[in-house]
């Protein structure tokens, strides 16, 4: 079946950059998402990306495509202690499969 | 503006006792609606989803029942919880023509 992969914990410093990366198999993939879990609450779409394009920018956030590799990233800019939550990878055809999720840890 | 509601926030349960949670949408007409699982660790697991009032699919198999009886409730149920059941269960929705799911607060159930 296919498979949507992320590592499960990432840890920046307070102003870095952080980059969340993600794999998938699925080559039929047309849209593909990044969602944000903050603790005890339910997912926030963040920001997708079709699948025809590279790049998307959206603030703070960077989403990068490379439809070659099947490989997405998400990169947070100046990261605050606010942005420490689970992030969640998706990509959809007709179903939507979820990575397991990256916890990231932004310290002071 | 569309929202959705999950309740109970919270739920302890034991063991063979009957399970009822409860997701409303409002503000959209039609959705497709889903209940994910949320374990550890993992990515969200699919449980149900459906495409329609009385429209029900299951994707594993397992001790759980959705039903869908008006066109924006979704509600899942079980008839004697297990202790695997224990997790975080999200409900979602999507339409509109679009692929981009939306999801709820989450219920955190613990069976004991």
């Amino acid at each position: 079946g296919e498979d949507v992969e992320q590592s499960l914990f990432l840890s920046v410093r307070e102003g870095d950059s952080s980059v969340i990366n993600c794999t998938y198999t699925d080559s039929s993939s047309t849209y593909l998402y990044w969602y944000k879990q903050e603790p005890g609450a339910g997912l926030q779409l963040l920001t997708y990306i079709f699948s025809n394009m590279d790049m998307k920018q959206d603030q703070r956030l960077t989403v990068l495509l490379n439809k070659k590799d099947k490989h997405l990233s998400l990169r947070i800019a100046d990261t605050q202690t606010g942005d420490s939550a689970i992030y969640f990878c998706a990509e959809s055809d007709n179903d939507m499969r979820f990575g397991a999720g990256t916890r990231l840890t932004v310290k002071p | 503006s569309q929202t959705i509601h999950q309740w109970p926030a919270t739920l302890v349960q034991p063991v063979g006792s009957p399970l009822s949670l409860e997701c409303t949408v409002e503000g959209t007409s039609n959705p497709n609606l889903y209940w994910y699982r949320q374990a550890a660790g993992r990515g969200l697991q699919l449980l149900f989803y459906s495409v329609g009032i009385g429209q029900i699919s299951s994707e594993v198999p397992q001790n759980l029942s959705a039903s869908r009886p008006q066109d924006r409730q979704f509600i899942l149920s079980s008839k004697k919880l297990l202790l695997s059941d224990s997790g975080f269960y999200l409900c979602a929705w999507s339409g509109g023509g679009s692929y981009e799911q939306y999801f709820g607060p989450g219920t955190r159930l613990t069976v004991t």
